[in-house]
């Protein structure tokens, strides 16, 4: 049951242009969203989040939009750079008080190459 | 301010045989959580340590099992390993009483294969 799914398992990019990857899920009760970032032999980093109540929120360069009605969140990154370069991955959490921030469920993660 | 440590990074064992991984949090955190990964997926939730209890379990056989200590380390054993076990295995640390924006610390992870 792949309640998180990206369903791009890669994307390519010229460097200066825009990276949009996708995400959607089927649990309508994930309050929480978050992208992760991870690259070669490194676990995964965080890159930026947004609660349910939340339709965009921006930090630098990245930008994750969120659209319950269609279940569906995308992740922008402008301008696109070659360090971008890694595996991102979607990642949902439900609130249920401290019991339930301990739990991720991610997708499958999408290879982004940003080309020089 | 130290991160998410884990270790051993590369193991390889045997079929049938018993392992264990061990996560020290990053600084302050009191909460350990074990993710595997297998190759071309993301990460799955194993389980969830907090005050030395288990909270939270995925949907992972019994053969997977873990422990967490007073100083909030943990351990994940993982018994008769199969073929299918082979993944990197992930540690995150979090604080229980903090917010979903205080995020989850993730280890480098420790690569296990199986042969």
């Amino acid at each position: 049951d792949q309640q998180v799914k990206q369903n791009s398992p890669s994307l390519s990019v010229q460097e200066g242009r825009i990276s949009i990857l996708n995400c959607d899920y089927t649990n309508s009760m994930f309050d929480y969203f978050l992208w992760y970032k991870k690259y070669p032999a490194e676990g995964p980093t965080f890159l930026i989040s947004i609660s349910s109540i939340k339709d965009k929120n921006e930090d630098g360069r990245f930008t994750v939009f969120l659209n319950k009605s269609a279940k569906h969140l995308s992740l922008h990154i402008v301008p696109s750079q070659p360090g971008d370069s890694a595996v991102y991955f979607c990642a949902a959490s439900k609130d249920a008080g401290g019991t339930s921030y301990g739990k991720l469920t991610f997708g499958q993660g999408t290879i982004l190459t940003v080309h020089p | 301010d130290a991160g998410v440590t884990q270790s051993p990074t590369h193991l390889i064992k045997t079929r049938g045989q018993q392992v264990t991984l061990r996560c020290s949090p990053k600084s302050g955190h009191d909460t350990v959580s074990w993710y595997q990964q297998a190759l071309g997926q993301g990460p799955q939730f194993i389980f969830q340590y907090y005050e030395e209890e288990e909270r939270q379990r995925g949907n992972f056989p019994d053969r997977f099992s873990g422990h967490q200590f007073p100083n909030y380390s943990s351990e994940l054993n993982v018994n008769a390993l199969l073929l299918g076990d082979s993944a990197l295995y992930l540690c995150a640390s979090s604080l229980w009483f903090g917010t979903w924006e205080n995020g989850w610390y993730f280890g480098e992870g420790s690569w296990l294969t199986v042969v």
